[in-house]
């Protein structure tokens, strides 16, 4: 099955920082993968997604890429707030494209 | 309305006692699942209901018992469980069965077992 991993499993930076979490994937067939950010005690929430069709997507300070050749993909976070602070979790679909695969989850810490 | 509600919020309940989990959304979506996630841990999928009939079950053990009486609602029985299913359990919906488009969450349940 698929296998999704996240890196790092931590991340602490200074408020207006940039922060970069990276996730590899293991089939090559999955064409789908969304970024979800999950504050605590809350559902996860879909922030940002990307298609295998596109090399990279924006959404005001968040941004994702991805390198389907090297099976990898990216979220950066530009000018972090301490609202960001949460657990983000990657994922991505299976080849039949009914189940989601979640890596381990970072969590970021962004200090005022 | 991009929401999936979930009732209860919290829930407490015995190795003898037998509830229920509820779901529901009005987005219109086909497609509902049922996850599992406890602590410092990514979701795990337990159940796929694809246009109201069960698709996917990940070998998850009968005192688990999934129900989708109409495209809007999905439930979650609960019998005989172990204190090791206390997590937050947590309900999505996506517009397709083929998750290529968004999946929505709920903001879970969170069952304790004791």
């Amino acid at each position: 099955g698929e296998n999704v991993e996240q890196h790092p499993s931590t991340l602490s930076v200074q408020e207006g920082d940039s922060a970069v979490i990276k996730c590899t994937y293991s089939d090559s067939a999955s064409n789908y993968f969304p970024w979800y950010k999950q504050e605590l005690g809350k559902g996860p929430q879909l922030i940002i997604d990307i298609r295998s069709n596109v090399g990279e997507k924006k959404d005001q300070r968040i941004a994702v890429t991805l390198n389907k050749t090297a099976k990898h993909f990216s979220l950066h976070i530009t000018e972090t707030q301490p609202e960001d602070s949460a657990v983000y979790f990657c994922a991505s679909n299976n080849n039949a494209g009914n189940m989601l695969t979640f890596g381990g989850g970072t969590r970021l810490m962004v200090k005022p | 309305d991009t929401e999936v509600t979930q009732t209860p919020k919290h829930l407490v309940m015995g190795m003898t006692n037998k509830k229920s989990l509820k779901c529901e959304q009005h987005m219109g979506h086909r497609a509902m699942y049922w996850y599992k996630q406890k602590a410092k841990k990514p979701p795990e999928l337990m159940f796929v209901y694809s246009y109201e009939k069960l698709s996917i079950n990940e070998s998850v053990p009968s005192r688990f018992s999934p129900e989708c009486p109409n495209s809007s609602l999905l439930n979650l029985h609960l019998h005989a469980l172990q204190p090791e299913d206390s997590a937050l359990y947590l309900c999505a919906s996506s517009q397709e069965p083929t998750l290529n488009t968004e999946a929505f969450f709920g903001q879970g349940t969170r069952l304790t077992v004791v």
